[in-house]
């Protein structure tokens, strides 16, 4: 069974690049029909699609966060990363990992990581 | 980008009670539609995928329903452990959406 595990600072200072990896265990980050996706969820609000990568090389972000985001993968870590350029305390927020199955839905999700954009 | 709304934003309802939950999207998204549960601090846990596929491992009583831009939950017989927020979510265009979500409270 995929297990998910988002690790990364727990604070990070405004106009600062927010970094967070997610260790995939249990599957192949580089096998099946997967996308690798980012989701975020601000405190007593709903959830936002932040993107997603395919380990063939194809990503999309979402463009409300005007091309801030980055999403990598590293097969030889069995891991995948989240780089949110130039944050701000709008940025605060439980982010997500999850494995979308064929770019369809969420089948997989971490257990969340609170990231707190503060001086 | 496709709007997702759901209808009630909050529900009380009581252990046994059939309920129903309605999304509409913004346009016609055919069936790429699913359901999701969260509880409180804990990540959400996908029930429905494709408008009315039962995940595997979650119960009978969950049921989704619709297609082109209205869609429906339904809990046929509410538990105990069922009190929780449910979002739905399209997959049909970029950038994927989510709805409001809606808070299943107990009566």
């Amino acid at each position: 069974q995929v297990q998910l595990q988002e690790s990364g600072p727990g604070l990070v200072k405004p106009s600062q690049t927010l970094s967070l990896t997610c260790t995939v265990s249990g599957a192949s980050i580089s096998s099946g029909s997967y996308y690798w996706s980012w989701i975020r969820q601000p405190a007593g609000k709903g959830l936002e699609w932040i993107g997603h990568m395919y380990t063939g090389g194809s990503t999309n972000y979402n463009p409300s966060l005007k091309s801030r985001a980055t999403i990598s993968v590293d097969t030889s870590k069995n891991q995948f990363s989240l780089k949110l350029s130039s944050v701000t305390a709008a940025d605060t927020a439980v982010y997500y990992c999850a494995r979308e199955e064929g770019s369809l839905w969420f089948g997989a999700w971490g257990q969340g990581t609170l990231v707190t954009v503060s001086s | 980008d496709i709007q997702m709304t759901q209808s009630p934003s909050s529900l009380s309802a009581s252990v046994g009670d059939r309920v129903t939950i309605t999304c509409r999207a913004s346009q016609s998204i055919s069936t790429y539609l699913n359901w999701y549960q969260q509880k409180p601090g804990k990540a959400p846990k996908l029930l429905i995928y494709a408008a009315s596929s039962l995940q595997s491992g979650v119960p009978s009583r969950f049921s989704g329903s619709g297609s082109g831009t209205d869609f429906t939950l339904t809990i046929s017989s509410l538990q105990p452990e069922d009190f929780a927020t449910y979002y739905c979510q399209q997959s049909y265009s970029f950038p994927r959406t989510f709805g409001q979500g809606t808070k299943l409270e107990i009566k």
